[in-house]
């Protein structure tokens, strides 16, 4: 199985803030990455596919970059409702696998 | 408006099997050309795969827990189910039922993701 690990497990942050999530692949998988946004007793949200493509109704504060081995999801500038966990998720391969997330806490 | 609503078993004991079902409104679930997935997550863990519905009717599953697992579909009800048998604690977790979507990306491949989930449904295993 590939396996992603995300960094940080966690981050404190204010409203306003850029902040920057990376996942890394334990093998290439060239731009099948993909990022969702977890809350509390949610499910998980599709936030960005194929490593840079924003979803439909996403905001245009978040963008994805990488290809290969190397990840990194960005929130240009931090909003109350992005207080949430993280998940990379590789498609290149099956067993599509996720990263351990990154929680982003309130500074 | 696609939604997806899981609903089965909230309690299971050890050793029997875990039986979940989704349905699926807004799409016909196999002639729609989507496909569909089951995903789990433990209380306070991350999100694990458990197995792909193909919009052929094929399956596909985790390797970890291919030996526990069956997934089928009931085309007259739209609605596809799992069964998880021989069940533990380890398979204590809420329980999604999730759209598996194409999408054509910035280079223009193809790529899968997974874009509209039930809320889940909370399965705890426990005599």
């Amino acid at each position: 199985d590939i396996q992603m690990t995300q960094s940080p497990s966690s981050l404190s942050a204010s409203v306003g803030d850029r902040v920057t999530i990376t996942c890394r692949a334990s093998q290439s998988i060239s731009n099948y990455l993909n990022w969702y946004q977890q809350k509390p007793g949610k499910a998980p949200k599709l936030l960005i596919y194929g490593a840079s493509s924003l979803q439909s109704g996403v905001p245009a504060r978040f963008s994805g970059s990488g290809s290969g081995t190397d990840f990194t999801l960005t929130i240009s500038s931090l909003q109350p409702e992005d207080f949430a966990t993280y998940y990379c998720q590789q498609s290149h391969k099956t067993p599509p696998t996720f990263g351990q997330g990154t929680k982003v806490e309130i500074k | 408006q696609l939604q997806l609503q899981e609903s089965g078993s909230g309690l299971v004991k050890p050793s029997q099997t875990l039986s979940l079902t989704c349905a699926v409104s807004g799409t016909p679930i196999i002639s729609g050309g989507y496909s569909w997935s089951w995903i789990r997550q433990p209380p306070g863990k991350g999100l694990e795969w458990i197995g792909y519905i193909y919009h052929s009717g094929s399956t596909d599953y985790n390797p970890s827990l291919k030996s526990r697992v069956t997934t089928s579909v009931d085309r007259s009800k739209n609605q596809f189910s799992l069964r998880l048998s021989s069940v533990t604690a380890a398979d204590t977790a809420v329980y999604y039922c999730v759209r598996v979507s194409t999408y054509y990306d910035s280079r223009g491949y193809l790529v899968g993701a997974f874009d509209i989930w039930g809320q889940g449904t909370m399965v705890t295993v426990s005599s």
